[in-house]
């Protein structure tokens, strides 16, 4: 049933560890995101994913990649994770067809909140 | 630039009382504007969202919104409110690019 899910939930690592977080969608879109919430809530985006090619890549340190091997996929993998990565990752999908009340309309998933040590 | 901004960061009401959180929006060209809540420890839900058509958008939970365009504004409204209520509201808006540009958040808190 879940539309948009990522794993893990809670991810605790050291400084300088590499790690991953996978996001899935099973509603059909073509579009996929990822954001950084921090400490004060504010969201921003960080990637943006249509039909598995990247359209949008903000101001990211290149620590962070990601991976899309299908639509319906979006990971995020880090390496060398640093204190300041600390936050709550949400993954989001959207479909990019125009017209429909649907249209924009990003749906987000649960959220992955990574603490670095 | 694009950009959209709260002013409210924190508002406080008993329940029973009216609720207005501001949103004001930069953009050039159609925007869409959206509301989102997120409760505690969960994630992002859509309230309400405005494409195109009456200026006064209706979503769930008796929130309702209205697009001034005069005022580049997108209210976010509910009459009464109630402890449940109690979140972090996020207007947010996109534009031909399709992508997602959001406010800094107001958090409510509801006092039964």
């Amino acid at each position: 049933d879940t539309a948009v899910s990522q794993t893990p939930k809670y991810l605790v690592t050291q400084m300088g560890n590499d790690k991953s977080i996978k996001c899935e969608q099973n509603l059909g879109h073509d579009t996929m995101y990822w954001y950084k919430q921090d400490s004060k809530k504010f969201l921003k985006i960080m990637f943006s994913y249509n039909n598995k090619e990247l359209i949008i890549n903000e101001t990211v340190p290149n620590r962070f990649s990601p991976k899309s091997p299908d639509k319906a996929h979006l990971n995020l993998h880090i390496n060398s994770l640093e204190l300041g990565d600390s936050a709550v990752y949400f993954c989001a999908s959207s479909t990019s067809r125009s017209g429909g009340g649907a249209y924009n309309e990003q749906f987000f998933g649960p959220g992955t909140r990574l603490t670095v040590l | 630039a694009q950009s959209v901004s709260q002013h409210n960061h924190h508002v406080i009401l008993s329940e029973a009382a009216s609720l207005e959180l501001g949103c004001n929006y930069s953009y050039g060209g159609t925007v869409n504007l959206f509301w989102y809540v997120q409760y505690p420890g969960q994630h992002l839900q859509l309230l309400l969202k405005y494409f195109s058509g009456d200026p006064l958008v209706k979503g769930i939970k008796g929130f309702e919104a209205e697009f001034i365009k005069s005022k580049f504004s997108f209210n976010l409204r509910k009459p009464s409110v109630q402890w449940s209520d109690t979140a972090e509201y996020f207007c947010a808006g996109s534009g031909s690019a399709r992508q997602l540009t959001f406010g800094s958040g107001t958090q409510l808190t509801v006092l039964p």
